[in-house]
């Protein structure tokens, strides 16, 4: 079956200090991997995604995200938080097999960012 | 260019009372078209996808249903709606290709049922 887990509900980090927000994923096959944003009352915006190619992507507002296939893992990183990083984030996965209709998403990390 | 619909963006309803939320998309032909549900404070739950006209699959059992009467339509439906189905509902398209994944986004309803 597949699966995707986000490790953490809610992180909370002071402006200007890195962030990380995890994610670990189960898939029989080569996933196709996301990371959403969610500001409030707003819709889903993408960050980046996995498709096969490099392992380090790299995202808008200076997010990116390592897919470690030995890990399992695709965890989302910056290098610095800013004010309005403040947000909900998703990770979703797609397995990679060609009948793989389902997109599954994570339950979410809300993310908050001290002064 | 490939866009999706959904409508409308929000919705207050009395309890009891039926459901139809619509999305379209246009651009493409024979998308994978998704229906999730977040309920306050929680994650996004993946309530029913479509592969094709007629064929629907249910991820939860609960109070919902869905079709796809035509090719780039896809209605969440209730004909009796409980408090419990208050949430932000979207509407997703998947583009699935060689060497591509995009996936689209409606704009939401928010529903209230009260």
């Amino acid at each position: 079956a597949q699966s995707v887990t986000q490790l953490d509900s809610h992180v909370s980090v002071s402006e200007g200090t890195p962030v990380l927000l995890r994610c670990n994923y189960s898939s029989s096959y080569s996933p196709s991997l996301f990371w959403y944003v969610q500001h409030p009352n707003k819709g889903l915006q993408l960050l980046l995604k996995y498709t096969s190619a490099a392992t380090l992507v790299k995202g808008i507002n200076g997010f990116e995200a390592e897919f470690k296939k030995s890990e399992t893992s695709f965890h989302l990183t910056k290098p610095s938080a800013h004010m309005s990083d403040a947000a909900e984030y998703f990770c979703v996965v797609r397995p990679g097999y060609s009948s793989a209709s389902k997109i599954i998403f994570g339950s979410g990390t809300r993310l908050s960012i001290r002064p | 260019s490939q866009t999706i619909h959904q409508w409308p963006a929000t919705l207050v309803q009395p309890v009891g009372s039926p459901l139809s939320l619509e999305c379209t998309v246009e651009g493409t032909s024979n998308p994978n078209l998704y229906w999730y549900r977040q309920a306050a404070g929680r994650g996004l739950q993946l309530l029913f996808y479509s592969v094709g006209i007629g064929q629907i699959s249910s991820e939860v059992p609960q109070n919902l249903s869905a079709s796809r009467p035509q090719d780039r339509q896809f209605i969440l439906s209730s004909k009796k709606l409980l408090l419990s189905d208050s949430g932000f509902y979207l509407c997703a398209w998947i583009l699935i290709g060689t060497g591509i994944t995009e996936a689209f986004f409606g704009q939401g309803t928010r529903l209230t049922v009260v």
